[in-house]
């Protein structure tokens, strides 16, 4: 069936790193979405794409942190230099256009995560 | 910006009614969406709201009152399998796109 994937599962790496997380959509999906989760913050919003162009990344730090959908079949999100404060669950989703009472919503399909710990 | 609050923790006996309240304040709201997460995994999609009312699919309801900022998702003949944080996320037009906020979840352990 289908499924977002996830490459790495598990990453550790030591500070100052770099560190390449990439993500399958599901197929025909146009909507992509890169999520970070940690205990304290819960989940938050880094960056989104719609058909590979990125139409919000303001939840994402600039100066360390890039998204990129080179393909419509794989996005890549950039940790460079990592620090210790980046160790967190990172989630991939894509999107598939719903319809409810007339409005159109993304149902969000999250893939299984990247698990960062930067030493 | 965004603010949502639900509680952080609920227990509940199998079998029974729970209801799990999410209020939100934001500008530009755009719909409302209940995620439900299993410890170590991934956030799976529980339904949306858009207009006030009552949403139901099965065993699970979600209701919208956007006058009042308040949602609630309400699981009904509780099973075991039912206990994980539920997240209500709230969707915002910020004028050029619409973008997504997670409250930080509401942890469900059902006991028997």
């Amino acid at each position: 069936d289908a499924r977002v994937t996830q490459t790495p599962r598990d990453k550790v790496t030591e500070m100052g790193q770099e560190v390449t997380m990439r993500c399958q959509p599901i197929l025909g999906h146009n909507t992509v979405f890169w999520y970070r989760q940690t205990m304290m913050q819960g989940l938050e919003l880094l960056a989104y794409f719609r058909n590979r162009a990125p139409l919000d990344d303001s939840g994402m730090p600039k100066d360390r942190f890039s998204a990129e959908m080179p393909d419509a079949t794989l996005a890549t999100l950039k940790i460079q230099p990592s620090e210790p404060r980046d160790s967190a669950v990172y989630f991939c989703a894509s999107g598939s256009r719903q319809s409810l009472a007339g409005d159109l919503y993304n149902e969000q399909f999250f893939g299984p995560g990247t698990r960062l710990t930067v030493l | 910006g965004q603010n949502i609050d639900q509680p952080t923790e609920m227990t509940a006996t199998e079998g029974a009614i729970v209801q799990i309240n999410c209020t939100y304040q934001t500008s530009g709201f755009n719909g409302l969406f209940w995620y439900q997460q299993h410890a170590g995994e991934a956030p799976t999609f529980l339904s949306y709201n858009v207009l006030d009312g009552l949403e139901e699919k099965g065993r699970f309801s979600s209701f919208l009152s956007r006058s009042k900022g308040y949602s609630y998702l309400l699981l009904k003949e509780l099973q075991m399998k039912d206990s994980a944080s539920y997240l209500c996320a709230v969707r915002a037009y910020t004028g050029t796109a619409s973008k997504l906020t997670f409250g930080t979840g509401t942890r469900l352990q059902v006991t028997l």
